[in-house]
């Protein structure tokens, strides 16, 4: 069974706040994922990383900002929350490009 | 235009009634194509891989096959706990993933 986790789960609060949301994986995967879904919605790919210092922007623009400064640590920022950010956010994290990715259960967050 | 479509967006079964979920893609350089099942209020967690047409991979209820240009995942006598949003996703060439919107599977008992 996979390991990742994220934190918060749910997140409420208030516009022009900094967010930040935690990701971290116990598996020892290179490969680290961040994903936007909304209901009914496929999930955009919005962060990526294939290993430490290393950040790639994905399909989906974002203003948000991510970092890989250890292997297990994914975290995503948004420097100044406003209600277009509402959304699920899903973390995941593979070994290598065609393994399966394992996902996080997500936070879901509202922006007021 | 959309790379992955799956269809019907949303099917509802009596338990032990037999269908099929489709995913049909228009990427050329197909290197794999995968489903996920995703219960409400969680991540996605991953069903099967296939890499290659005529490939095909069972687990339980559920089989999942592939042609050049879409897949299928069957699901053979289905119960209520198969009740899930049924993920499609594919690799093309070096990119990452692309997924569909999900069917939405509903089994009444």
């Amino acid at each position: 069974e996979a390991d990742i986790y994220q934190t918060p789960r749910y997140l409420v609060i208030g516009t022009g706040k900094k967010i930040t949301l935690e990701c971290s994986q116990t598996m020892g995967h290179d490969k680290m994922y961040w994903y936007q879904q909304d209901p009914g919605m496929e999930l955009h790919l919005i962060h990526y990383s294939y290993g430490v210092n290393s950040t790639e922007k994905g399909d989906l623009s974002s203003e948000s900002t991510v970092s890989r400064i250890r292997t297990e640590h994914f975290p995503l920022t948004l420097e100044s929350a406003r209600p277009s950010h509402t959304s699920q956010y899903l973390c995941a994290s593979s070994s290598y490009d065609l393994e399966p990715q394992h996902f996080g259960d997500g936070t879901r967050l509202s922006i007021l | 235009e959309d790379q992955v479509t799956q269809s019907p967006e949303a099917l509802r079964l009596q338990e032990g009634e037999s269908s099929s979920l489709n995913c049909s893609y228009t990427v050329s350089g197909l290197r794999g194509l995968f489903w996920y099942r995703q219960d409400p209020g969680k991540g996605p967690e991953f069903l099967f891989t296939l890499y290659s047409a005529g490939e095909e991979k069972e687990k339980e209820r559920l089989k999942a096959t592939l042609t050049k240009k879409e897949s299928f995942l069957h699901i053979t006598a289905p119960k209520p706990e198969d009740s899930a949003t049924y993920l499609c996703a594919v690799v093309e060439g070096y990119s990452t993933l692309t997924f569909g919107k999900g069917t939405m599977l509903l089994v009444s008992p």
